[in-house]
């Protein structure tokens, strides 16, 4: 079935830049997305990425996609101690029943 | 104001009961999920309703149940036959087909 990877956890201090990221298993994947977790809350979606895209940038966030090697990246720039938190990768097939396959999360702590 | 309410935000009950968590939302969305979530496992589906009056079991749907009376809502019961039921869980909702999903800010549920 599919799978999606992220490393647990990644330390980085203020300013500096973030980069979060994720494998996947499936080739028919069409939508990669984004979230980020804040503690006690719900998941909030922060950007996504289709298939027939290389990158995607968003003010702060710049998402990569290596299709070949299945391989997607989140780079935070000037990471701050608000982007502290959960971030989750998912992606949706386009060849089933639409149902998001998530990571395990990826715990981005920022220290001053 | 639109969104995905869910209530209670904070709920506490005795082994052997059951217990009903709400998602109400009024997006107009077509589908809703039901998420379990608990510490290093990442997210876990329980449930998903793609329509009113129809619904699929997810991953971990044993000792859960659901209905899909309303567009707007989607309860989700815990039965005193679902063995580890203290977790965080959470509801979501999508137009479908790939669309991202849109998280309520979860029901935190301990069981004692």
């Amino acid at each position: 079935g599919e799978d999606v990877e992220q490393s647990l956890f990644l330390s980085v201090r203020e300013g500096d830049s973030s980069v979060i990221n994720c494998t996947y298993t499936d080739s028919s994947s069409t939508y990669l997305y984004w979230y980020k977790q804040e503690p006690g809350a719900g998941l909030q979606l922060l950007t996504y990425i289709f298939s027939n895209m290389d990158m995607k940038q968003d003010q702060r966030l710049t998402v990569l996609l290596n299709k070949k090697d299945k391989h997607l990246s989140l780079r935070i720039a000037d990471t701050q101690t608000g982007d502290s938190a959960i971030y989750f990768c998912a992606e949706i097939s386009s060849g089933g029943s639409y149902i998001p396959t998530f990571g395990r999360g990826t715990s981005l702590i920022v220290h001053p | 104001d639109g969104g995905i309410t869910q209530s209670p935000k904070y709920l506490f009950r005795k082994e052997g009961q059951n217990v009903t968590l709400s998602c109400e939302q009024n997006l107009n969305h077509d589908a809703m999920y039901w998420y379990r979530q608990d510490p290093g496992q990442g997210l876990r589906l329980i449930y998903y309703s793609q329509i009113v009056n129809d619904f699929q079991k997810g991953d971990i749907a044993e000792g859960y149940s659901v209905s899909r009376e309303k567009k707007e809502s989607f309860p989700l019961t815990v039965t005193s036959a679902q063995k580890n039921p203290t977790a965080f869980y959470l509801c979501a909702t999508s137009t479908g087909q790939g669309s991202p999903l849109h998280f309520g800010n979860g029901t935190r549920l301990t069981v004692t």
